[in-house]
């Protein structure tokens, strides 16, 4: 069955760069979320996205910005990288259904970002 | 969402059942319980979920006290490639999932 794709896998910045994540639900999924997984840390909620209009925020860094495409790809722009944004960052997507607390969602392989 | 309290580590013997326990306290009465599991290397992967009754998949089972303050997460029959962290997750009527602190399963062969 397919899966979430993120690209890329490994992504190496400097300092003050900027860089952007890209991420395939699985088709027919409508939501789209991001989440930052830090060393030793659990996965912390950044944001999703519902047929395209952004549905949830969680602790996003104004620094990043993220959207969804008609396609319903979505991708992660982060600028200005700080030493501390180095981290897993992770894709995942569900199916249309009633939405919210009963969603299933499914994981990408994420993408792990390391910023020099 | 509710917070939950999860042991920080459990160790089982492969072919053996593994009870999970989770206890979240504040649950409110439109939250549903989901339980997702990250193996090493992993993105989270979607173990079960339930509301009020025991609810059963290829998976596992979840057990869900009276009082909806706890619940357990059940594998019948532990593999070593259920080594993972398991995380019990109260969510409301919003679309994240907050993941506090799992608990780590190691299965020993």
């Amino acid at each position: 069955a397919a899966g979430v794709i993120q690209s890329p896998r490994h992504l190496i910045k400097e300092k003050r760069e900027t860089a952007t994540l890209k991420c395939y639900p699985i088709p027919r999924h409508d939501t789209v979320y991001w989440y930052q997984q830090g060393p030793g840390q659990d996965p912390q909620f950044l944001i999703s996205f519902y047929e395209k209009m952004q549905s949830d925020k969680g602790s996003i860094p104004d620094r990043f910005s993220a959207q969804q495409f008609s396609d319903y790809h979505s991708e992660l722009n982060m600028s200005s990288l700080e030493l501390g944004d180095s981290a897993l960052y992770f894709c995942a997507s569900s199916p249309p259904g009633f939405g919210g607390h009963t969603d299933t969602q499914y994981f990408g392989p994420g993408t792990r970002l390391t910023v020099l | 969402d509710a917070k939950t309290t999860q042991p920080n580590s459990m160790e089982s013997n492969e072919e053996e059942p593994v009870h999970l326990p989770c206890n979240h306290s504040t649950i409110s009465g439109t939250d549903y319980i989901h339980w997702y599991r990250q193996l090493p290397s992993q993105g989270p992967e979607y173990v079960i979920h339930g509301l009020t009754s025991n609810v059963n998949n290829r998976m596992a089972s979840l057990a869900i006290a009276e009082d909806r303050k706890s619940s357990t997460l059940i594998l019948h029959r532990a593999t070593l490639r259920d080594a993972a962290v398991y995380y019990c997750i109260c969510r409301g009527s919003n679309y994240k999932l907050t993941f506090g602190k799992g608990t780590l399963l190691t299965v020993n062969p």
